[in-house]
Order: structure tokens, then C-alpha cells, then sequence
């Protein structure tokens, strides 16, 4: 089992229409990233997250500590946020705090 | 400010070879990761490098190496290519190595081993 799990692992939506992205994790984290891939490979840092929630423009980022879970959410989706969306922690022991990643949800909107 | 650079962008190397991929930090970061993405899957640890140590190391064969330099530039090397190791090479970087830092990524170097 992977120690982040990402749901689902793709997702096609009509333009206008509110996503939802989960991430669960196994592991004792100091803080969780959710990054956006293009095509052709760069990575863009969207959050990270310790505690509560935060919010940037039309994404909502969630995380409950307690349950090892984490969501993203896209408001009035537009054919621009289609991309590939990743979850990552940063683990608490191991290998000097390094991410750990998630294979990505790709997300397709359609107008 | 110029974020974090990485070259060459694609490299085509046959099995056996040597290559070696670069990436220069943000200005002011002292901290450098190397990430291995294979294609449809999420990208995988390979080195941490701070302050030219390395600090931390996946679960990679020691045909992978890298350094980092007095400016914090990095250098990823591997030896005696396989297939398996073409993918995606991303280089991220940080101030420093702590848990809650945000690290910044490259637009990688996309390895192909013929």
C-alpha cells in the first residue's frame, strides 16, 4: 500500500462544476503540498498545509490531522485547471523531511 | 528573480552511458532535492542536498550520485544507464530543510535511454 493515496485518479468535469480531490496518508507528516503538473512536466506548488484550510482564488485546500486526510477543491472550474493535481507530505522521520508523492489525479474539464 | 532552472530540458542517452543533469536553485536557496518521475506515476526521492552535504538519500542504487556546489547549484549523475531509468528528472529547491518549507520545482529534464 502507498503511503499516499490519491482519489480519484481521474476525473473528467463540465466547465462551471465544483471538484473535490482526496488524499489520504499512512505516515506521521510535518506538512502536506498539493502541486499542479502541466503537460510537458512543471510542477507548481498550489498549497502546504499543516493545519485548517486555506483558500487561493477558486482552490480550497483542507486538511484533518487527526484523520490523515487532505482535500482539494476547484470552485466554478474553468478548462485551464486541467492538469495533473498531486498530493505530497513531507514525512516526519526518515530521509530528512523529504516528499513523499501521491501519482496525481488528472483532471479534465471540459467546456 | 529567475526560479529554479534545470538543463539540459531533453537528453536521448543509449544503455551503459553516463549522464549528467544540472539545476540551479532559486537565488537564496540553499537547499536542493532530486526527484525521479517515471511516466503515469508520482515523482520518487532520490537526494536532498544542504549547505553542499547531502541530507538525504531514497531508495536509489549507487549508480546515482549528485553534488552541490559552493553556489548551491546541484549536478544529479547516473552511471551505466538502464531503460528503466528514463523518466522525468525534477530538481526542487528551498531556503532551507525544514519540514514547513515550500520547495520550488524546475521544469525537469525529460531522460530518454534507448
Amino acid at each position: 500500500k502507498n503511503e499516499v493515496e490519491q482519489s480519484p485518479q481521474n476525473l473528467t468535469a463540465q466547465e462551471g462544476e465544483f471538484i473535490t480531490i482526496n488524499c489520504s496518508y499512512s505516515v506521521g507528516i510535518s506538512a502536506l503540498h498539493w502541486l499542479q503538473q502541466h503537460p510537458g512536466g512543471g510542477i507548481v506548488s498550489l498549497f502546504m498545509l499543516s493545519s485548517g484550510k486555506k483558500k487561493h482564488g477558486r482552490l480550497i485546500a483542507t486538511i484533518n490531522i487527526q484523520e490523515k486526510h487532505s482535500s482539494l477543491h476547484i470552485t466554478a472550474s474553468h478548462p485551464r485547471d486541467s492538469a495533473v493535481y498531486i498530493c505530497a507530505v513531507m514525512n516526519y522521520g526518515g530521509s530528512q523531511g523529504n516528499l513523499i508523492f501521491g501519482k496525481g489525479t488528472k483532471l479534465s474539464v471540459k467546456p | 528573480d529567475a526560479g529554479v532552472t534545470q538543463s539540459p530540458t531533453h537528453l536521448i542517452k543509449t544503455r551503459g552511458q553516463h549522464v549528467t543533469l544540472r539545476c540551479s536553485p532559486i537565488s537564496g536557496h540553499k537547499s536542493v532535492s532530486w526527484y525521479q518521475q517515471v511516466l503515469g506515476q508520482g515523482p520518487q526521492f532520490i537526494f536532498q542536498y544542504y549547505e553542499k552535504e547531502e541530507r538525504g538519500r531514497g531508495n536509489f542504487p549507487d549508480r546515482f550520485s549528485a553534488r552541490q556546489f559552493p553556489n548551491y547549484s546541484s549536478e544529479l549523475n547516473v552511471n551505466a544507464l538502464l531503460l528503466g531509468d528514463s523518466a522525468l528528472y525534477l530538481c526542487a529547491s528551498s531556503f532551507e530543510t525544514s519540514g514547513i518549507d515550500t520547495q520550488y520545482f524546475g521544469p525537469g529534464t525529460r531522460l530518454t535511454v534507448l
